[in-house]
């Protein structure tokens, strides 16, 4: 059974840092691309950013670029988000979400499994 | 970036009825569109990948059709299940953007 789990949320303070892990388990990780997509309290759904199987190619949302940087051990079949300079527009529940390959095994750039999410509170 | 517009918000239905969502891309994104139902409290589920193909273990009372611009889901006939929120969101540029959602509830 394929299951994404996050952790690392919690209480943090504007212009803190916070790093956010998702561990995988149930498929072969390291041939995945993955994804943190967000969605603050009562909103919809924001992708914020990817990584390749490989760690070749990672891509960001501007509103997280140049703060945020997203990376995995495919050793230790985890995904981590690095969040430094949070403001209060960075609260939200974390979302770490697989890429979902068709059955020619070429990736749909859509999402198939999900974790549960982790909630990021920025506040004083 | 692409944004994506779904109308209506909100959609009113009685169980057994159909349901027809709509998302509009503000620019040419061929069949590259895929639907989403979320829950409360929960993570979302895909739909429909790629316009019209369902997921894995997706009902067939839920369709997807369009392309360029337009795009529809469709459930034919309203279980209690579907009332839920549902979101389309768009694979041909990055970044991946998503719809604002269209919640559908029980008339």
């Amino acid at each position: 059974e394929v299951q994404l789990v996050e952790s690392g949320g919690g209480l943090v303070q504007p212009g803190g840092s916070q790093r956010l892990s998702c561990a995988a388990s149930g498929f072969s990780f390291s041939s995945y691309s993955m994804n943190w997509v967000r969605q603050a309290p009562g909103k919809g759904l924001e992708w914020i950013s990817y990584i390749s199987s490989s760690v070749t190619t990672v891509y960001y949302a501007d509103s997280v670029k140049g703060r945020f940087t997203i990376s995995r051990d495919n050793a230790k079949n985890s995904l981590y988000l690095q969040m430094d300079s949070l403001t209060d527009e960075d609260t939200a529940v974390y979302y770490c979400a697989r890429d979902f390959y068709d059955s020619a095994g070429y990736a749909r750039g859509v999402f198939d499994y999900w974790g549960r999410g982790t909630l990021v509170t920025v506040s004083s | 970036e692409i944004v994506l517009t779904q109308s209506p918000a909100t959609l009113s239905l009685s169980p057994g009825e159909r349901a027809t969502l709509s998302c509009r891309a503000s620019q040419d994104i061929s069949n590259y569109l895929a639907w989403y139902q979320q829950k409360p409290g929960q993570a979302p589920r895909l739909l429909i990948y790629d316009a019209s193909n369902r997921a894995t273990g997706i009902p067939v009372r839920f369709s997807g059709s369009g392309s360029g611009t337009d795009f529809t889901l469709t459930i034919s006939s309203l279980e209690p299940e579907d009332f839920a929120l549902y979101y389309c969101q768009q694979r041909s540029n990055w970044p991946r953007t998503f719809g604002q959602g269209t919640k559908v509830e029980i008339k």
